[in-house]
């Protein structure tokens, strides 16, 4: 099964600043990893799918690069609406995996 | 519109069998492959298992040997089985259509 690494945990942060969470996979993962944002009682939301591609609906403050097994995904300009915890998914290999999250708070 | 929503039994007693159904409105099973997905308190997000648009199946071998993934396409519904519940099984399990759209999830607690 492939690890995904992901980090930090937890995340401090002020209204404007840019925030990055980065996942490492145990393998190369051709670029197949996802990153979803959850609220509390919520389900997970789909941001960005295959490293980069935004989905409808996700504003462009969010933004992911990446290659390989090194992957990072970005929000510029923090919103009070962004107070969520985020994961990574990678989906090259079955079983498909995630990261184990980062919780973004707001100082 | 997409929908998603999972039902289930709440509580669950330890070895007994979980049953939760997802429905679905707004698109057609046959098109999109159906996940589960489930998050506990001890291991986060886990990948479950799939059942592919053409209605073949994929588990994680976490998984495997106790759960079962069907659909009733008539129905618009997607069955989650998953036999010899623990307490570690208890949490909220999910069902989503391919990556991009969730149930709000089914709590479930395995508990005597």
């Amino acid at each position: 099964d492939i690890q995904m690494t992901q980090s930090p945990p937890s995340l401090s942060a002020s209204l404007g600043d840019k925030v990055t969470i980065t996942c490492q996979a145990s393998q190369n993962i051709n670029k197949y990893i996802a990153w979803y944002q959850q609220k509390p009682g919520k389900a997970p939301r789909l941001l960005i799918r295959y490293t980069s591609t935004l989905e409808s609906g996700t504003p462009s403050r969010f933004s992911g690069s990446g290659s390989g097994r090194d992957y990072s995904f970005s929000i510029s300009n923090v919103e009070s609406e962004d107070i969520a915890s985020y994961y990574c998914l990678q989906y090259d290999n079955l079983p498909l995996t995630f990261g184990s999250g980062t919780k973004l708070e707001i100082k | 519109q997409v929908q998603l929503k999972e039902t289930g039994p709440g509580l669950v007693q330890p070895t007994q069998t979980l049953s939760i159904t997802c429905t679905v409105s707004g698109f057609s099973l046959t098109s999109y492959y159906m996940q589960w997905v489930r998050q506990t308190p001890g291991k986060g997000l886990e990948w479950m298992g799939f059942i592919r648009s053409g209605g073949s199946t994929e588990y994680n071998s976490e998984f495997k040997s106790r759960l079962s993934i069907s659909r009733d396409t008539s129905k618009n519904q997607v069955f989650l089985k998953m036999n010899s519940l623990k307490t570690e099984d208890t949490g909220v399990y999910y069902c989503a259509r391919d990556m991009d759209a969730w149930g709000q999830g089914a709590s479930v607690t395995v508990s005597s």
